[in-house]
């Protein structure tokens, strides 16, 4: 299955600031997916990230707030922008791994950030 | 009504027994579904997939699915310390372009 590297893995944001997190996938993939896992919770979807196109977003959560880029088959990076405290969360990049099964999914390790 | 519903535990089981877990989905068209296991501080993994109606069995575990019922469940057979964790259930939906919605986990406790 395919390797993801995601960093960084842990940060502490002041108010205000913005993080980009990156997520790099040793095998060409076309789909890859952020999501974000608040304390306590279950993942959930924040969008999906084409190769060539624009970021699919999932409702309640948009382009201006979480900005995504997609320059190739290995590569996305996923930007929290005006970050606040309710944005402290565990970010995942996860990519499908078909060896496994039609539409199994490898996580990256995730990205755990502590806005203050 | 949530996309995915699991009962959220705590389940506690003592070691050695059967440990049960539950899942109902509400989108009828989800072709795909999965368990994933999420230790504390690390992210899921793949348990189980499941894609016909039945029972698959994978050592000791066994997924069921009734698409009918719109249920899937995990049996844990011979429960160990080391299956402690979070149990996440995870519907793979054609809505909206085929992801993976995931419920909210059922933590599981194996006492020994």
């Amino acid at each position: 299955s395919a390797v993801i590297s995601q960093k960084p893995s842990r940060d502490i944001c002041q108010r205000g600031t913005s993080l980009t997190i990156q997520c790099q996938v040793d095998s060409q993939v076309t789909m890859m997916f952020w999501y974000r896992q608040q304390p306590g919770q279950s993942l959930t979807l924040i969008a999906t990230a084409n190769q060539g196109s624009e970021a699919t977003y999932e409702s309640g959560f948009v382009i201006d707030k979480f900005p995504i880029s997609r320059p190739n088959l290995t590569f996305s990076t996923l930007t929290v922008s005006n970050m606040s405290p309710e944005d402290s969360s565990i970010y995942l990049c996860s990519v499908p791994n078909p060896f496994s099964g039609a539409n199994v999914l490898t996580f990256g390790a995730g990205s755990r950030l502590t806005v203050l | 009504q949530k996309e995915v519903e699991q009962n959220s535990g705590p389940l506690s089981v003592p070691e050695g027994a059967i440990a049960s877990l539950n899942c109902t989905y509400s989108d009828r068209g989800s072709q795909s579904f999965f368990w994933y296991r999420q230790y504390s501080g690390k992210s899921p993994e793949l348990i189980m997939s499941i894609y016909s109606n039945g029972d698959k069995e994978d050592g000791r575990f066994t997924a069921q699915l009734n698409k009918a019922s719109q249920y899937v469940s995990l049996l844990i057979r011979d429960s160990q310390p080391s299956d402690s964790a979070t149990y996440l259930c995870a519907v793979n939906t054609p809505t909206g372009g085929f992801k993976t919605i995931f419920g909210a986990g059922t933590r599981l406790f194996v006492k020994a």
